[in-house]
This record gives C-alpha cells, sequence and structure tokens, in this order.
C-alpha cells in the first residue's frame, strides 16, 4: 500500500485479555520496528526486524510481549495477559534500507488496557 | 551509548514567531539525525534529515543543521503558523547496530 496501516487504529481491552496488533508495511521495505509511547512521553523502542535476520527484540519490556514477521511482509504484535501499564499508542513503521533515509511510520493503535 | 536529548516544551509562540528547539545527541560513530513531527491525532512523519556533518535538512520552511562539533541538530524555522502546532520529536539511528533514538518530545502550540 500507498502507506503503513495499523490496525485496530483503538483497542479497548480487559486486565489479563490477550490483544494482538498487527502492522502492514510499506511493500518492499525491509526493515520494521514496534514502538511504544506512552501518554506524554517520547517512543519506546520494543523491537526491530530486518529482512530475514534474527529480530532485534531488545526493547521488549517482559515475556508477556512478543512479535512476529514473516519475511518483509506483515507483523504482528502480541501482549498476553495485558496489565494497565501496557496502555500505550502502539506504533509501527517501516523503512527500505536500515533507516538512515527515515522511516515511515502508521497512525498507530492506542490501547487502552481497563 | 546513544542517547537524544530534546529541549522540553510545551512551547507556545504566537503566529509569525521565530521558533527553535533544541536537540543534542550522543552517538558512536556517525549517525543520521531526523526530525520527526506528529500532528494531533496523526501518526510520525518524517520532516527532514541529515546524513554527515554540516548537512542541513530542510523542509516546509523547518531547517536543522548537522553540527559535529556541538553534536546538536537544532530545529529553527523563522516564521510559525498556526498550522505547525504539533511534537516534534529529535531521532537518530546509527551508522553501526539497529536501533531507532527518538527524543521524548517538545510541543509546539502556535496562537494567531
Amino acid at each position: 500500500g500507498a502507506g503503513v496501516s495499523q490496525s485496530p487504529s483503538n483497542k479497548v481491552t480487559e486486565k489479563g485479555k490477550d490483544v494482538e496488533l498487527r502492522c502492514d508495511p510499506i511493500s518492499g521495505h525491509t526493515a520494521l520496528y514496534w514502538y511504544r509511547q506512552r501518554l506524554g512521553q517520547g517512543l519506546e523502542f520494543l523491537i526491530y526486524f530486518q529482512g530475514n535476520s534474527a529480530p532485534d527484540k531488545s526493547g521488549l519490556p517482559s515475556d508477556r510481549f512478543s512479535a512476529e514477521r514473516t519475511g518483509e511482509s506483515v507483523s504482528t504484535l502480541t501482549i498476553q495477559r495485558t496489565q494497565q501499564e501496557d496502555s500505550a499508542v502502539y506504533l509501527c513503521a517501516s523503512s527500505w534500507d536500515r533507516g538512515r533515509g527515515g522511516y515511515t511510520f502508521g497512525s498507530g493503535t492506542r490501547l487502552t488496557v481497563v | 551509548g546513544n542517547s537524544v536529548t530534546q529541549m522540553e516544551g510545551p512551547v507556545t509562540l504566537s503566529e509569525e514567531a521565530f521558533l527553535t528547539i533544541n536537540c543534542t545527541y550522543t552517538a558512536t560513530g556517525y549517525p543520521s539525525l531526523f526530525w520527526y513531527v506528529q500532528y494531533p491525532g496523526e501518526g510520525l512523519q518524517l520532516l527532514l534529515k541529515a546524513t554527515k556533518a554540516d548537512d542541513k535538512g530542510s523542509n516546509k520552511g523547518f531547517e536543522a543543521t548537522y553540527r559535529k562539533e556541538t553534536t546538536s541538530f537544532h530545529l529553527e524555522k523563522g516564521s510559525v503558523q498556526v498550522s505547525d502546532s504539533a511534537v516534534y520529536f529529535c531521532a537518530l539511528t546509527p551508522n553501526t547496530g539497529n536501533q531507532f533514538y527518538f527524543g521524548t518530545g517538545t510541543s509546539l502550540t502556535v496562537i494567531p
């Protein structure tokens, strides 16, 4: 597509439930990032995929968080047993290179855990 | 390590005022530097970038110069408009490694 597409745009879930967030990057973009943006704060790195290389998972805050990406296609971020502190906007970005030209961001998924 | 420190907001300016948002960085090697903008209710958009020392990135009247000697990448605009109201993020990506480092963002409100 023309841009990075994320779904759902908004998600309200009950504490303890699992959620799955989807990112559809720009076609041909080999690099894909997930970031988290809590209200009034900066962006927190979560995970990075580059082509078929092993992902950089160093930013995942706990083992409740996981992400997958098949090749250079769609990525899903899964949060198990959600907690209230997981409430944030989850942003996905993709790039055709390692990011030195800049990334294109999706509009994000606003997750609210009640 | 790598990090970005940017001026804390919020910043409120009158229309046509001069804008400076300071950004300094710490990085190994020679990073690429970026400014991203997030308009209300929208995702982040790349505003401008610079990939080497002394490069000047510019877009929509905004400018920033990559200053290696002061490790800075300050964002400037000569005459702001109400439509520039947004949150501005300074960011870097090192020439090695995977991560993209963002500042905490500076909220700008321009009043008529």
